[in-house]
């Protein structure tokens, strides 16, 4: 099984600042890797799949990058909403897996 | 609007069993394959098990295997998740997920989830 880990576990931003999130697996999983955002309460929710390709509604402030093992989730700008949690998930090795998220929390 | 809602969480004692629903709405049911994936307290997200959109195809997690069974009535726009033996470390909330794509393993839309407590 793929053991995705993400890093950092914690990261403290201010409204505006760039967010920059990292998910590596312990193998390649290609560019079959996807990221969600989940709120205190609430479900998770797609954001980005096939590394790079927002989900229907995300924000073009939300962007995927990375292949292979390394994999990078950039939030340019952060608002407010976006404050929450972000987990990484692949699809390329059975079966699905998660990493064991990243929350972004105010500064 | 696509919506799914899960029903039949609770409190159950070790070796009990529960029978988790999902009802889906806004959308062709049984066009889609679906997914159920747990959360346990304060935890990530763990995925636990794969139906297709005919019922012909079935996945587990290994450590649900055995003990748990996934099932869809494509007529009721219904998912189903059967819980027997039930442990304390199968305590979570439980989530259906429905797949953007056949086979894509990606999630595109959740459930609010149902919280399953294992206690004695």
């Amino acid at each position: 099984e793929i053991v995705l880990t993400q890093s950092p576990a914690t990261l403290s931003l201010s409204p505006g600042e760039r967010a920059t999130l990292s998910c590596r697996a312990s193998q390649s999983v290609s560019s079959n890797l996807a990221w969600y955002q989940q709120k205190p309460g609430q479900a998770p929710r797609l954001l980005i799949y096939d590394t790079s390709n927002r989900a229907t509604g995300i924000p073009a402030r939300f962007s995927g990058s990375g292949s292979g093992t390394d994999f990078t989730l950039t939030i340019s700008s952060l608002e407010p909403e976006d404050f929450a949690v972000y987990y990484c998930q692949q699809r390329d090795n059975w079966p699905p897996s998660f990493g064991g998220g990243t929350k972004v929390e105010i500064k | 609007e696509v919506q799914l809602v899960e029903s039949g969480g609770g409190l159950v004692q070790p070796g009990g069993s529960l029978r988790l629903s999902c009802a889906a709405s806004g959308f062709t049911f049984s066009s889609y394959e679906m997914n159920w994936v747990r959360q346990a307290p304060g935890k990530g997200l763990e995925w636990v098990s794969f139906i297709s959109s005919s019922g012909s195809t079935i996945y587990y997690a290994d450590s649900v295997k055995g003990r748990f069974t996934i099932s869809r009535d494509n007529a009721k726009n219904s998912l189903y998740l059967q819980m027997n033996s039930l442990r304390a470390e199968d305590t979570a909330v439980y989530y259906c997920a429905r797949e953007l794509e056949p086979r894509h393993y990606y999630f595109d839309y959740w459930g609010q989830g149902t919280l399953v407590t294992v206690s004695s």
